[in-house]
C-alpha cells in the first residue's frame, strides 16, 4: 500500500513568489492535514481539510492556503513569500477526522522550502 | 489550551539502556496523547497513542507509555536501546472534544545511542 506522497520534496523561491505543493494521502484516507516545522517553532498545525471540507485551520495568516479534491489529493498555497516561510512542510493522511481513530496520522516526508 | 512539554531537547543513552523520554500535558479535559518518532529526512512515524482505554499504552518498536492523570504525564520507556532507536520523538496532544487532527506538538527530543 502506498504511503502520503508529498511533491515536490525541495523547492526554492524567492520572497514575495507564491508556491504549491501537492500531497497524495493514502488510499482511502479522507482526511489530509497540513503541518509545518521548523527549528524555532518546531511543528504547527495548519489546516486540515476532509471530504474537500476545511475542518480545522491554525492560527497562520491568510497567506496560507489550501484545498482537497474528490479524490482526497490535496494542495497547500502559500502567496507573497517570506523568508520565515522557509520551513518542511508536512502533510499528513488519515482515515477518519474524530472518534477512534483520532490523530492516528501517516505522514509524508515533506516538501522542503526555502525562501531567499 | 492544550499544550505538552517534553522535558530535555537531547537525551544520550548506551545501547541496552533503558530509554525515558519525558512528556507533560496541559489540558482542561482528558485528552488524547500521542508519541510520533521522526527519522532523519522523514516524516513521523505513530509510536502509540493514549485515548483512556487503558494507563499503560504499548506502541511499536518495544516503546510503551504510561499514562499518569495526577501527575499529568506520560512518559515514553523502552527497556533496552537500540541503535535503530536513534531519531526524534515528539509528544503530542488532541483535544477530545474538537477537531481530531489538529495536533498540538512538543518540542520534540532528541535520542542518542551510543554503542
Amino acid at each position: 500500500k502506498a504511503g502520503v506522497t508529498q511533491t515536490p520534496r525541495y523547492l526554492i523561491k524567492t520572497r514575495g513568489q507564491q508556491v504549491t505543493l501537492s500531497c497524495s494521502p493514502i488510499s482511502g484516507h479522507r482526511s489530509v492535514s497540513w503541518y509545518q516545522q521548523t527549528p524555532g517553532q518546531g511543528l504547527q498545525f495548519l489546516f486540515e481539510y476532509f471530504s474537500e471540507t476545511q475542518r480545522n485551520k491554525g492560527n497562520f495568516p491568510g497567506r496560507f492556503s489550501g484545498r482537497q479534491f474528490s479524490n482526497s489529493r490535496s494542495e497547500m498555497n502559500v502567496s507573497t513569500l517570506e523568508l520565515g516561510d522557509s520551513a518542511l512542510y508536512l502533510c499528513a493522511s488519515s482515515l477518519t477526522s474524530g472518534g477512534a481513530g483520532a490523530g492516528e496520522l501517516f505522514f509524508g516526508e515533506g516538501s522542503r522550502l526555502t525562501v531567499l | 489550551a492544550q499544550s505538552v512539554t517534553q522535558l530535555g531537547s537531547h537525551v544520550s543513552v548506551s545501547e541496552g539502556a533503558l530509554v525515558l523520554l519525558r512528556c507533560n500535558y496541559s489540558s482542561s479535559v482528558p485528552p488524547y496523547l500521542f508519541w510520533y518518532v521522526q527519522y532523519p529526512n522523514q516524516g513521523l512515524q505513530l509510536l502509540l497513542k493514549y485515548t483512556s482505554a487503558a494507563t499503560l499504552v504499548k506502541g511499536i518498536n518495544g516503546f510503551e507509555a504510561e499514562f499518569k492523570k495526577s501527575e499529568t504525564s506520560f512518559h515514553l520507556t523502552k527497556p533496552s536501546a537500540h541503535m535503530s532507536d536513534a531519531a526524534e520523538y515528539f509528544c503530542a496532544v488532541s483535544p477530545r472534544r474538537t477537531g481530531a487532527n489538529n495536533l498540538f506538538f512538543g518540542t520534540g527530543t532528541r535520542l542518542t545511542v551510543i554503542p
